[in-house]
């Protein structure tokens, strides 16, 4: 059974700590794994990768994909009280499926 | 330029009632997907539609349903509504199908008493 699994389901950190999400997928056919930042209702776009090994960076932000391992981690370096939010990994994989894990919740308190 | 636009933004029905929800896409957006969250659980994939054809559905029964209009907005439809289908629905739309970034609406509230 296709499956996406996020780590940790949650996180509670001080403002300035790094934080590292991680995204492991069970697919066939892979072909995409995108981040999303949930903070009320709509997901916001953070990257999509589709290579392994191929660093994606925004600021104080990173992911990394790891296509024999089969998992994604999200770096969130000097965490601020705004990234506080649900992050989420979605995985779409053979011709036309899609996939959402359940998320990680991170709390950022100052 | 707009974003994705969804309406409306609450919705309270009650069971066995019918629920219509919009969404319209950004400009030049093909492809419309619509999930469902519900309270404590993630997003589940509903429905995916590009070119007015419908691509993929998720795990979800019959009843949810809906359609592509040839301006690219969609309508999802939920018939003999049930308690558990409370949740907020959420829209996306892509330029091409399924493996680019997707751009997601606001949300429509659905509570069912």
């Amino acid at each position: 059974e296709d499956k996406v699994v996020q780590s940790p389901l949650s996180l509670v950190v001080h403002e300035g700590d790094t934080v590292t999400l991680n995204c492991s997928y069970e697919v066939t056919n892979f072909r995409s794994l995108l981040w999303y930042k949930q903070e009320k209702k709509a997901p916001t776009f953070l990257f999509m990768l589709t290579s392994s090994g191929i660093e994606k960076k925004s600021g104080r932000l990173s992911s990394i994909l790891d296509k024999k391992e089969l998992f994604s981690i999200l770096n969130i370096t000097a965490t601020q009280t705004g990234d506080s939010a649900i992050y989420l990994c979605l995985i779409s994989y053979n011709t036309d499926k899609l996939i959402f894990g359940t998320g990680t919740r991170l709390q950022v308190f100052p | 330029e707009a974003g994705v636009t969804q309406s409306p933004t609450h919705l309270i029905k009650t069971r066995g009632q019918q629920a219509t929800l919009r969404c319209s896409p950004i400009s030049g957006h093909t492809s419309v997907y619509w999930y469902q969250q519900a309270l404590g659980l993630g997003l589940q994939f509903l429905l995916w539609y590009d070119e007015g054809e419908e691509r993929n559905r998720g795990n979800f029964p019959p009843r949810f349903s809906g359609r592509q209009f040839p301006n690219y907005s969609s309508e999802l439809n939920v018939n003999a509504l049930e308690l558990e289908d409370s949740a907020l629905y959420l829209c996306a739309s892509s330029s091409t199908s399924g493996f680019n970034e997707q751009f997601f609406g606001p949300g429509t509230r659905l509570t069912v008493l």
